[in-house]
């Protein structure tokens, strides 16, 4: 079946724009995850969405980013008013979420690069 | 997605050989790892896993260890083959019985380059 899809795949913008990058998990997965991969730096964990529980937002950077999923499927994570340090491979994930061991697949992601 | 490019330790192996990686982990309070390979342009791909109870496991060609001690995991790959090549990264996380959520935190990730 379908993997975990993201779009756009590349995205170069200005600084102080906003941007919004979209992830569609595998169908019929209730977990999804954004995690964020800068050049230097591992991935690391920015938002968590589980079935109609309130995201855990913990590993947001700042106010300027956000997330939301629709309908318990699309994800849109939106930057506001970008800084060069946001550029990185924005990665999303899913999983079922049924057991502590469920494998979370990952999108291919999307590289922002913020100028 | 491209893997981290700069500053990975990277481990060079002839193909044949075997590879050990190794993965030093933070939380000792973790119940879970796993191993992703993540070939340039793509996501992070699972590879095997570990519950906190075992200390090993085996998949094809893959073996995890876990030394809950020293709070160390590796991965040995058998017989190291051309695709191979990818950036490794370990992960772990908390059951949800102590944690909400399954987040994971990713180790820094370890460059294997195989030579023919």
């Amino acid at each position: 079946g379908a993997g975990v899809s993201q779009s756009p795949s590349n995205k170069v913008t200005e600084k102080g724009k906003d941007v919004e990058l979209r992830c569609d998990p595998i169908s019929g997965h209730t977990a999804l995850y954004w995690y964020r991969q800068s050049l230097g730096q591992g991935l690391e964990f920015l938002i968590y969405f589980q079935g109609n529980s309130a995201p855990d937002k913990s590993g947001l950077p700042s106010d300027r980013f956000s997330a939301e999923r629709t309908g318990g499927s699309v994800s849109t994570l939106t930057i506001q008013r970008t800084q060069q340090e946001d550029s990185a491979v924005y990665l999303c994930a899913s999983s079922l979420d049924y057991t502590d061991t469920d494998t979370q697949y990952f999108g291919p992601g999307t590289r922002l690069t913020v100028l | 997605g491209e893997s981290v490019g700069l500053h990975l330790p990277t481990l060079s192996v002839q193909e044949g050989d075997n590879s050990i990686i190794n993965c030093a982990y933070s939380n000792s309070a973790s119940d879970y790892f796993i191993w992703y390979k993540q070939e340039s342009g793509k996501g992070p791909q699972f590879i095997i896993d570990i519950r906190s109870n075992m200390d090993k496991r085996q998949g094809q060609r893959v073996t995890v260890l876990l030394n809950k001690t020293v709070k160390h995991l590796s991965l040995q790959i058998a017989a190291t083959q051309p695709g191979d090549s990818a950036v490794y990264f370990c992960a772990e996380k908390m059951s949800r019985r102590k944690a909400a959520g399954n987040k994971l935190t990713f180790g820094g990730g370890t460059r294997v380059l195989v030579k023919p």
